[in-house]
């Protein structure tokens, strides 16, 4: 069965500092990877995804992720968190129809 | 790129009465559409799957007499709370498919009193 999960629940960093959120998953066969960003009280919004190719992929608001087959990996980094960052990031695997969703970190941006 | 419309986006209702979402692929043909729930502070729980012209699959757990689901066109789909109870409040996301990619709407925050 499919999993995925995101071992921190909650991240501060501060502003200008670099990011990771890490995501692992299970899946039984070639996965299909998101990172969605959520801000409070409102609907996902895709930042990458990951279907085949190169590993490290490029996403919107300066994101990126890379995908490491070898450690059922996939976690999102950024070189420099801005205030508007703030928010609540899901990694989600799947393919179509079967499509799982981690539980969510959480990250607080300080001034 | 896709997108996927959700009405209404705020709802407050009282306990005992219905309440109907609609979720709508304003720009492509959705044969498949996804409803969701998130409870404050949770992630994403798939409630049921919603295809066209057939009936929605629910997930374990979920009531399908409670959650009724209807996809009656290809560009829309409606979930309706029936007799809600305060339990019942929550954010209700839905999503369409195109291909492997899920195109997901702004989300309807339902609110029973």
């Amino acid at each position: 069965a499919q999993s995925v999960t995101q071992p921190d629940i909650h991240i501060t960093v501060s502003e200008g500092a670099s990011l990771e959120l890490r995501c692992n998953y299970s899946y039984g066969a070639t996965p299909y990877l998101f990172w969605y960003v959520q801000s409070p009280g409102q609907g996902l919004q895709l930042l990458l995804k990951y279907f085949s190719g190169d590993t490290l992929v490029q996403g919107i608001k300066g994101f990126e992720a890379e995908f490491k087959r070898s450690q059922s990996s996939f976690n999102l980094r950024k070189p420099s968190v801005h205030w508007s960052d703030a928010a609540e990031y899901f990694c989600a695997v799947g393919r179509g129809q079967n499509f799982v969703f981690g539980p969510g970190t959480r990250l607080s941006v300080l001034p | 790129g896709a997108v996927v419309s959700q009405h209404p986006s705020r709802v407050i209702c009282k306990s005992g009465t219905s309440v109907k979402i609609e979720c709508r692929s304003l720009d492509f043909q959705a044969t498949t559409m996804f409803w969701y729930r998130q409870f404050p502070k949770q992630s994403l729980m798939l409630m049921a799957t919603s295809n066209e012209g057939s009936k929605a699959t629910y997930e374990q757990g979920v009531e399908k007499d409670k959650f009724l689901i209807n996809h009656a066109s290809l560009t829309l789909s409606t979930l309706t709370v029936t007799s809600a109870h305060p339990e019942d409040s929550s954010f209700y996301i839905c999503s369409a498919t195109r291909g492997d990619d899920q195109f997901f709407g702004p989300g309807t925050r339902l609110t029973v009193l």
